[in-house]
């Protein structure tokens, strides 16, 4: 069965220090991976998503994230924290073995950025 | 384009009552599914359609139905709501019908539900 992993439910950085939001994936098919963002009592935000073609993908806000297979992980990057960056930030797999479109969601990380 | 709408954006209610949420998108998306969000445990399916007439169950389906008459509308329905179905209640949509898993899923602004 495929699943997400999370490292660490709460991240907290300074403004303009790197951030490093952790992921890892169980898949025994090649996945299909996303990064949503969800600023607070609002909806999810797709940040960037893997399907297949470059392993280093850019998305919105600065924010990137490299797929590497051999250590099955997906981890979103940015250079420099900004305040408006403080969200809670989901990665996700999409479930491709019976291609139902289903998303399954890991748990979570709180990113905390100090001034 | 409105995306992904749903109302109401709050609800309180009592054990045993019944009630439906709605979801409406107008991006013409086949792909439609319902989603719970509760503190710690990310994001888990209810239900999806990956078309007009067609329902599938997802992750956490107990106590909740759904159906899907148009490609706009996907509406969840609680028949007895109870403490345990006190969360976050997600629609998205999604243009393709689970034919590759690549699609972007499109995510409304959320209902936040209690019940007593």
């Amino acid at each position: 069965a495929q699943s997400v992993t999370q490292l660490g439910s709460h991240v907290s950085v300074s403004e303009g220090a790197l951030v490093l939001l952790r992921c890892n994936y169980s898949s025994s098919v090649p996945p299909y991976l996303f990064w949503y963002v969800q600023y607070p009592n609002q909806g999810l935000q797709l940040l960037l998503k893997y399907t297949s073609a470059a392993t280093l993908v850019k998305g919105i806000n600065g924010f990137e994230a490299e797929f590497k297979k051999s250590e099955t992980s997906f981890h979103l990057t940015k250079p420099s924290a900004h305040m408006s960056d403080a969200a809670e930030y989901f990665c996700a797999v999409s479930e491709t073995v019976r291609n139902t479109g289903k998303l399954i969601f890991g748990q979570g990380t709180t990113l905390q950025v100090k001034p | 384009n409105a995306g992904v709408t749903q109302t109401p954006k709050f609800q309180v209610l009592k054990t045993g009552q019944s009630m439906t949420l709605q979801c409406a998108q107008d991006m013409n998306h086949e792909y439609m599914s319902w989603y719970r969000q509760d503190p710690g445990m990310g994001l888990r399916l209810i239900h999806y359609s990956v078309g007009a007439g067609i329902t599938d169950q997802g992750e956490v389906p107990n106590g909740y139905n759904v159906s899907r008459s148009t490609t706009e509308d996907f509406p969840l329905r609680l028949l007895s709501a109870a403490p345990s179905q006190t969360s976050v209640y997600f629609c998205a949509s999604s243009y393709g019908a689970g034919t590759s898993g690549s699609d972007t899923q499109y995510f409304g602004p959320g209902t936040r539900l209690t019940v007593l």
